[in-house]
C-alpha cells in the first residue's frame, strides 16, 4: 500500500544504547522530516531532508544522525539513547511544491530507561 | 525566530457547541497555512490548508478556518461539535521565512464532552 510507514511502532531501549527509527515512503516525495512530540512541547523539529544524499539539522538535533541514501527512506538514530529522548517520533514527507501537505507516519513511541 | 502560538492550551466544550480555536504566527510574508488534527493515539492529519484566493477555508468535517493577513491569523472554527472531535489540533505555517520547514504550534486540546 502506498503511504509513509514507520518501524518499530514502540521500542524499549536502554541508556546508552544505539536505536534506529526507520521511516519510508511510497509517494517519491523530496522532503522528509522527524519530529519528536513530547508534552508541552507539540512538534519539534530534529532533522529533515530535502532529497536523497541532502541533509540538515533541525531545532532539536543533538543527539540524533539521520541518513538519506534512497529517496523512500529516511532513518533516524540515537547515537547512545538517553532518557530525555523517550518521547513519541513522527516521520513526515512532503512534495516540492509549497502548499502540498505535509504527510506523517504513524509514529514511534520511543521509551529509554 | 518565526513562532506560531496557538491561543488555549485545553478547551473543553459540550457536544453541539460551536468551536473557535486561534492561531496567531508572526511572519508578515506570503505563507501557507495549515490545520492538522491528531486523535488520540494516532497521527496527524490535515484537516485543511489555504495557500491563495478565498480567504475562508473549508475542510473535512465541518471545520473551517479563517485568514486574516493584518491580524496575522487563522482561527479555526466549528459550529456544531461532535464527541468524536475531541483530538489535539495544531496550526502550522509555512513561509519563505521558515524556509522548507513547516513551524507547528504548540497544539490545543480538544475535549468534547457527551
Amino acid at each position: 500500500d502506498a503511504g509513509i510507514t514507520q518501524s518499530p511502532r514502540y521500542k524499549i531501549t536502554e541508556t546508552g544504547r544505539q536505536v534506529t527509527l526507520m521511516c519510508h515512503q511510497t509517494w517519491s516525495h523530496s522532503y522528509m522530516f522527524w519530529y519528536r512530540q513530547d508534552l508541552g512541547h507539540g512538534l519539534r523539529l530534529i532533522y529533515y531532508s530535502a532529497a536523497a544524499d541532502i541533509t540538515d539539522k533541525g531545532e532539536v538535533s543533538d543527539g540524533y544522525v539521520v541518513s538519506r541514501s534512497k529517496t523512500e527512506n529516511f532513518p533516524l538514530t540515537l547515537e547512545s539513547a538517553t532518557r530525555s529522548q523517550t518521547s513519541v517520533y513522527f516521520c513526515a514527507s512532503r512534495g516540492t511544491v509549497s502548499y502540498n501537505e505535509q504527510f506523517f507516519g504513524p509514529g514511534t513511541r520511543l521509551t529509554v530507561l | 525566530a518565526q513562532s506560531v502560538s496557538q491561543h488555549n492550551h485545553h478547551v473543553i466544550l459540550s457536544e453541539a457547541a460551536s468551536l473557535e480555536l486561534g492561531c496567531n504566527y508572526s511572519y508578515g510574508g506570503t505563507v501557507n497555512l495549515f490545520w492538522y488534527v491528531q486523535y488520540p493515539g494516532q497521527h496527524l492529519q490535515l484537516l485543511l490548508k489555504y495557500f491563495s484566493g478565498d480567504p475562508l477555508v473549508k475542510g473535512i468535517k465541518g471545520f473551517e478556518a479563517e485568514f486574516i493577513k493584518s491580524k496575522f491569523s487563522f482561527n479555526l472554527r466549528k459550529p456544531s461539535v461532535q464527541w468524536s472531535d475531541t483530538a489535539e489540533y495544531f496550526c502550522a505555517v509555512l513561509g519563505a521565512n521558515y524556509g522548507q520547514n513547516f513551524v507547528f504550534g504548540p497544539g490545543t486540546r480538544l475535549s468534547v464532552l457527551p
